[in-house]
């Protein structure tokens, strides 16, 4: 059981070039999330998908786009890499009802802009 | 605008004692409160969890406390071990899909 998968785990960009950063679960769970974490800011939200076909900004969604693919695959794509976007990404799936349940993570994509 | 805040950025602890976290939160609207552990080059895994409905919530090792009133969580770990060291983050969530967390607090257990 793989749980969340992240790939890239390492990836280092110049300064407007443009990537995408691919997780899939195989949960079967409805809701996946894209974090990023920054030292002394814990992690905050880009964007989120409740369902197959819908997403929406979380805190932090400027200079991002996603795409739910399917039920099982959430991309996050860097149009145009700026060194403020140097941070440590996580992917993370639930299952979300009245009370949301704990979310599972995949390792994280350490990306380095330069 | 932090809605979530975890105060003590780190902790330090002596093995068979008690670590106290403290997390603390703004926004009236959250109902739900989880906690999180992380390990270097790890993605965060959820360790346990309350619901605004109750006061307490115990598992093993590890109770969750929540104070509605003064907008205030901690997690008690009884008795730390080594194997405890790690970052703690906690978070917040009203129900939707949008889960707020703290920036986290790293606790170390010495022998």
């Amino acid at each position: 059981n793989a749980g969340v998968t992240q790939t890239p785990k390492f990836q280092v960009l110049k300064t407007g070039q443009s990537m995408t950063l691919q997780c899939a679960q195989d949960m079967n769970h409805n809701s996946m999330y894209w974090y990023r974490q920054d030292p002394g800011m814990g992690l905050r939200l880009i964007y989120y998908s409740a369902s197959e076909g819908t997403t929406d900004k979380g805190e932090v969604p400027n200079g991002y786009n996603v795409s739910r693919l399917n039920k099982r695959e959430f991309s996050l794509r860097l149009e145009s890499a700026a060194p403020s976007q140097t941070s440590v990404y996580f992917c993370a799936s639930s299952v979300v009802g009245r009370l949301q349940t704990e979310a599972f993570f995949g390792q994280g994509t350490r990306l380095t802009v330069v | 605008d932090q809605q979530v805040k975890q105060n003590s950025p780190s902790l330090s602890v002596q093995e068979g004692r008690i670590s106290i976290l403290n997390c603390d939160y703004t926004n009236s609207m959250f109902d739900y409160f989880l906690w999180y552990k992380k390990y270097p080059a790890e993605g965060p895994t959820f360790l346990i969890s309350i619901s605004s409905i109750k006061d307490k919530n115990e598992d093993g090792r590890f109770t969750v406390f929540l104070n509605k009133s003064a907008k205030h969580l901690s997690l008690h770990i009884v008795p730390s071990q080594p194997g405890d060291s790690a970052v703690y983050f906690c978070a917040a969530s009203d129900g939707n899909n949008d889960m707020r967390f703290g920036a986290g607090t790293r606790l170390t257990v010495k022998p």
